[in-house]
């Protein structure tokens, strides 16, 4: 157990819908990161967010939103849904802001979208 | 996006046979990570580099900063069934870019 949760496990929903990925990381960790892993694909970066401020982007599409809370926990916002959007969805955190630092993976959340 | 060549792509393997893997690039980063993946499940961390020529064990695991900064090893000793799934190689550029960048992954698959 990493100390990094994410909800929910499953997600499925239909084309054009809009859900809302959480995740909470480990205690004392104020980076979060955001990937996508496709099928048999590997880790795609989004976006980082450190002790509540965007720190880094990556290949986030413009319909994919996140943001971190005062007490730390991240939210991923993803609109428009398109069936390619259907993958598992991880959030990693880690204790400072730069990737000096080891990040820890939750165990992700698998969105299917019909 | 950006990917890290890794190799294997994947290997079947005997029990207790020895296995190696290494990411490749030709940027340099400063930083590798090595990570194992179960099906369904999210990366577990095994090894952190931080120095070009570290070596550094994890029981039957040792990971290898390659000395040009741009590679990375991973060896795997005596390998066991529970060792199945996919590694991935996480390398953080010299740039100065706040992101990591994963490896395609080496997916294995050890034989009883």
């Amino acid at each position: 157990d990493s100390g990094v949760t994410q909800t929910p496990k499953h997600l499925i929903t239909a084309t054009g819908q809009r859900v809302t990925l959480r995740c909470s990381p480990r205690s004392g960790d104020l980076s979060v990161y955001w990937y996508q892993q496709s099928l048999d694909q590997g880790l795609q970066f989004l976006i980082q967010y450190y002790n509540g401020e965007e720190r880094a982007k990556g290949n986030i599409l413009e319909r994919f939103s996140a943001q971190q809370f005062p007490d730390l926990h991240s939210e991923l916002n993803l609109s428009s849904l398109e069936l390619g959007d259907s993958a598992l969805y991880f959030c990693a955190s880690s204790v400072g802001p730069d990737a000096l630092y080891e990040q820890y993976f939750g165990p992700g959340t698998r969105l299917t979208v019909t | 996006g950006q990917q890290l060549n890794q190799s294997p792509q994947s290997m079947f393997i005997q029990e207790g046979e020895d296995v190696s893997m290494n990411c490749t690039s030709s940027s340099i980063f400063n930083t590798w990570l090595w990570y194992k993946q179960d099906p369904g499940e999210g990366p577990v961390l095994l090894i952190a580099l931080y120095k070009a020529g570290e070596l550094t064990s994890n029981g039957r695991l040792t990971a290898q900063f390659g000395i040009t900064r741009k590679d990375s090893f991973l060896n795997i000793s005596a390998s066991i069934p529970s060792d199945v799934g996919i590694y991935f190689c996480a390398g953080q550029l010299a740039s100065g870019t706040y992101k990591y960048i994963f490896g395609t992954g080496t997916r294995l698959k050890v034989l009883a």
